[in-house]
């Protein structure tokens, strides 16, 4: 797998739901970032947590952090159908730029 | 403010031919990045720009591709005898620093006939 991997790869909820994805990585990392996709738009960045922070939040968004499991998940909380869009995970590997997964595509439903 | 812009937002060309990209970051921004991303995929790194350190070029996919950043702002992204492969959204980030968050544009639509 790569550095940078979100799971599931699609996920369809009903609005109001919570929806939950993973993002695991290979090797040792500074931060770690997610960004969010509208269609035929460039990403949003939506959270950044560094190596020594376990759990963010932002509005209706919480990330946490594994480092012992290479591991991050971003909770989207009370989603809407606005909400629906791709998401991903960038690591930057020790480096200065940055690895970005294949992203899990988000429905939420009316 | 104005956001990072990317010109043409659309193009298409008969393979063979020479495109060039531009990017215009967000005044300020020290690191610039282009990437690559095909039809519902993830992103590929194509390259990054750092203040006046030599670039990172390790993502180019050949040697067809090369980008400059002149002056330290404007970047573009050359793509020569284009191939039917290299059809994909090409898209640039800037940030204030290295490891920031990234602020995209809204990408070049690539079509190669």
């Amino acid at each position: 797998s790569q550095q940078g991997e979100e799971d599931p790869q699609a996920l369809s909820i009903q609005e109001g739901e919570n929806a939950t994805m993973n993002c695991s990585y290979k090797t040792s990392i500074n931060n770690l970032q997610w960004y969010r996709q509208n269609s035929g738009r460039g990403l949003v960045h939506l959270i950044l947590i560094r190596s020594n922070e376990r759990e963010k939040h932002s509005g209706r968004l919480r990330v946490t952090l594994d480092t012992s499991k290479k591991s991050s998940s971003l909770l989207i909380t009370a989603s809407r159908a606005a909400d629906t869009a791709s998401y991903f995970c960038a690591t930057d590997a020790g480096g200065q730029n940055f690895v970005f997964g294949p992203g899990t595509r988000l429905s939420v439903l009316p | 403010g104005a956001g990072v812009s990317q010109s043409p937002s659309n193009k298409v060309t008969e393979k063979g031919k020479d495109v060039e990209l531009r990017c215009d970051p967000i005044s300020g921004h020290t690191a610039l990045y282009w990437y690559r991303q095909s039809l519902g995929q993830g992103l590929e790194f194509l390259i990054y720009f750092q203040g006046n350190s030599a670039p990172d070029k390790s993502g180019l996919p050949s040697d067809r591709f090369s980008a400059e950043r002149t002056g330290g702002s404007v970047s573009t992204l050359t793509i020569q005898r284009t191939q039917q492969e290299d059809s994909a959204v090409y898209l640039c980030a800037s940030s204030l620093e290295a490891r920031q968050p990234q602020h995209f544009g809204d990408g070049t639509r690539l079509s190669i006939l």
